[in-house]
């Protein structure tokens, strides 16, 4: 079945550096566009990035540009987010969701069960 | 960017009766291509988001229902036609059709 499984959550120093990964299985990884959206611990849902299913257009919230690095390598249908510099308010759970078949607007068909990230002296 | 607000933000509802959410776009959501891209999310205590609707009043595979959507332009409704337990949770609207995607900012609906 369709299944989205992410890893590398973790508590880390502010300032610090971390890398999620999200496995893909079920679908051709490589036909899909793919974001990250983040949950702080009682908050709503933040989209936070995005790259195209070929890796050629990236897309990021204002608060995270210059700091975070979205990547995937369809050889390993595995999405990637590289975080640097991390501020206690990056501290989410962080998801990785599919787009879906057609319109890109029809938004996160598929979702992972999240890692937590946690920044913090 | 477009602001998604949600109406109410607590929703508490006695088992087997209807609920109705609210969802206002700061700006109309419908693409140039015609259709309108608002979709409904549930997400249920300690679990990942899941999509219920998408395209406004489109139901996703395996969806009760008793589930539905509709509107359009700027307003948007979910409905719950009779609460069960297992519909504890929060909803979340969320646009697609301009850049970000954005989403409400949930509403937790609970058994009275």
């Amino acid at each position: 079945q369709v299944q989205l499984v992410e890893s590398g959550g973790g508590v880390v120093q502010p300032g610090g550096s971390l890398r999620l990964s999200c496995a893909a299985s079920g679908f051709i990884f490589s036909r899909y566009g793919m974001h990250w959206v983040r949950q702080a611990p009682g908050k709503g849902l933040e989209w936070v990035a995005f790259i195209r299913y070929d890796g050629s257009n990236k897309y990021y919230v204002d608060s995270v540009k210059g700091r975070f690095t979205i990547s995937r390598d369809n050889s390993k249908n595995t999405l990637y987010l590289q975080m640097n510099s991390l501020r206690v308010e990056d501290t989410a759970v962080y998801y990785c969701a599919k787009d879906p078949p057609g319109h890109q607007g029809d938004a996160f068909d598929i979702w992972g069960q999240g890692t937590m990230v946690t920044v913090s002296s | 960017d477009v602001v998604m607000t949600q109406s109410p933000l607590s929703l508490p509802v006695t088992l087997g009766q209807p609920a109705s959410i609210s969802c206002r776009s700061s700006q109309s959501l419908v693409y140039s291509d015609g259709n309108t891209y608002l979709n409904w999310f549930q997400q249920r205590p300690g679990q990942s988001p899941r999509r219920l609707i998408y395209k406004v009043s489109n139901r996703d595979s395996g969806v009760p229902d008793r589930f539905s959507g509709s509107g359009s332009g700027t307003d948007f409704t979910l409905k719950i036609s009779r609460v069960e337990a297992e519909d504890v949770g929060v909803y979340y609207c969320m646009q697609g059709t301009h850049w970000p995607p954005s989403f409400g900012q949930g509403t937790r609906l609970e058994i009275k």
